[in-house]
């Protein structure tokens, strides 16, 4: 089965300070990776993806992230975060198939202080 | 002109009552799905219908019973209400036949057992 495991329960960042949070997922097969961001309040939106090509993606707001298939990681990066990223952080897996739901890590929250 | 959305946003109730969560998305997706948020913010499957027929059934008590009557609808029926029930529960959609789509989420009702 598959199972995300992102290692930062509560990260506290001051602002314009550099950002990773790390994510690993247990999967051997080809695999869709996913970060979401939900900000306080709000539903979850999509951040980044990577199906294949570039293992080094790039979404909304200045978040990136590098797919680095023999460490099963998949890590969201920021050079310079601001008080509005604060919010959690989802990882998020499914494998390349038909039929498999998309399985989330159990967050980071992170909080930027100004 | 919301993509997906959930009604009702807050829901409080008492314990073995029977309650309803409607969701409807106007995205034209085929596949639908219910999540659940626990108060960790852990988000973990419950189900997942493809043009109202039922494709993911994770482990998940039978008081939960989806109903979709449409692909554009997906409802929640949950009976015999416990206090671990409790949590806030997101629908989704996803686009057809492209199983590595992003997830689009609704604002969540947030279930409140008593």
């Amino acid at each position: 089965a598959q199972s995300v495991s992102q290692h930062n329960h509560h990260v506290i960042l001051s602002e314009a300070a550099s950002l990773e949070l790390g994510c690993n997922y247990s999967y051997g097969g080809t695999v869709n990776l996913f970060w979401y961001v939900q900000y306080p309040g709000q539903h979850l939106q999509l951040l980044l993806k990577y199906f294949s090509g570039d293992p080094l993606v790039k979404g909304i707001k200045g978040f990136e992230a590098e797919f680095i298939k023999s460490k099963f990681s998949f890590n969201l990066r920021k050079p310079s975060v601001q008080w509005s990223d604060t919010a959690e952080y989802f990882c998020a897996v499914n494998a390349g198939q038909a039929g498999t739901a998309l399985i989330f890590g159990k967050g980071t929250t992170l909080s930027v202080s100004s | 002109d919301t993509a997906v959305s959930q009604t009702p946003k807050y829901l409080v109730t008492q314990m073995g009552n029977d309650k309803s969560i409607k969701c409807e998305q106007n995205l034209g997706h085929d596949t639908m799905y219910w999540y659940k948020q626990d108060s960790k913010k852990f988000l973990k499957i419950m189900f997942s219908y493809n043009n109202k027929e039922l494709i993911i059934n994770e482990t998940v008590p039978n008081r939960f019973s989806p109903k979709s009557p449409d692909k554009a609808h997906l409802n929640l029926h949950i009976n015999s209400l416990e206090l671990g029930d409790s949590a806030v529960y997101f629908c989704a959609s996803s686009p057809p036949g492209t199983y590595n789509s992003p997830l689009h989420f609704g604002n969540g009702t947030r279930l409140t057992v008593t």
